[in-house]
């Protein structure tokens, strides 16, 4: 099984800062990487797929890297919409996700 | 614009079967290149891969589920369907539905539904 490791679990920031989140993989999974954004009651949210590959219509405030097994996400210009819980995804290997990284208003 | 909605029992008594249907519009199941797929979201906890079914049938399950997972897929009613056997108060989740893109390596859900709440209760 390939695990995924986000950091960190819980971040505080306020409007218009920079975030980083990061994924570490227990293998190399090249760039077979997503980024999801989740929200309460609301349907998931694809942002970033292969890694850096902004989903259409996703702001380009986010932005995705890395390859093998450490990745980043980072939103450049925190917004008020943006407070949201982030998972990542490889598809090496099966579907695995990270446990998540909840981004909360500071 | 493609919606997909999950439906089915919101209570499941433990040892059942939980069963839920995933109903997609704006887009043929029978699309080459996306499988459908299940995800699931303990309370409190992280997402879970569950399976994927492509419109031919070919599936894929996670392993840890395998044993107790069934997919299958209905082209006239563009609807497919998830079942769980001998569920456990572990299974309470949010099960998600969701369209993969399944092609030249590239295999992420591109499109998900907003969820239904599966509790396994007595």
């Amino acid at each position: 099984d390939i695990q995924m490791t986000q950091s960190p679990s819980t971040l505080s920031a306020s409007v218009g800062d920079r975030v980083t989140i990061t994924c570490r993989a227990s293998q190399s999974i090249s760039s077979s990487l997503a980024w999801y954004q989740l929200k309460p009651r609301k349907a998931p949210k694809l942002l970033i797929y292969t890694a850096s590959t902004l989903e259409t219509g996703v702001p380009s405030r986010f932005s995705g890297g890395g390859s093998g097994t450490d990745f980043t996400l980072t939103i450049s210009s925190l917004q008020p919409d943006d407070f949201a819980t982030y998972y990542c995804q490889q598809y090496n290997t099966y579907w695995t996700f990270g446990q998540g990284t909840k981004v909360e208003i500071k | 614009q493609l919606q997909l909605q999950e439906s089915g029992p919101g209570l499941v008594k433990p040892s059942e079967t939980l069963s839920l249907t995933c109903t997609v519009s704006g887009d043929s199941i029978s699309s080459s290149s996306y499988y459908w797929g299940w995800v699931r979201q303990p309370p409190g906890k992280g997402l879970e891969w569950i399976g994927n079914i492509y419109y031919s049938g070919s599936t894929h399950y996670n392993p840890s589920l395998k044993s107790r997972v069934n997919i299958s897929v209905d082209r006239s009613k563009n609807q497919f369907s998830l079942k769980v056997s001998s569920v456990t108060a572990a299974d309470t989740a949010v099960y998600y539905c969701a369209r993969l893109v399944y092609n030249h390596g590239i295999q992420h859900f591109d499109y998900w539904g907003q969820g239904t709440l599966v509790t396994v209760s007595s």
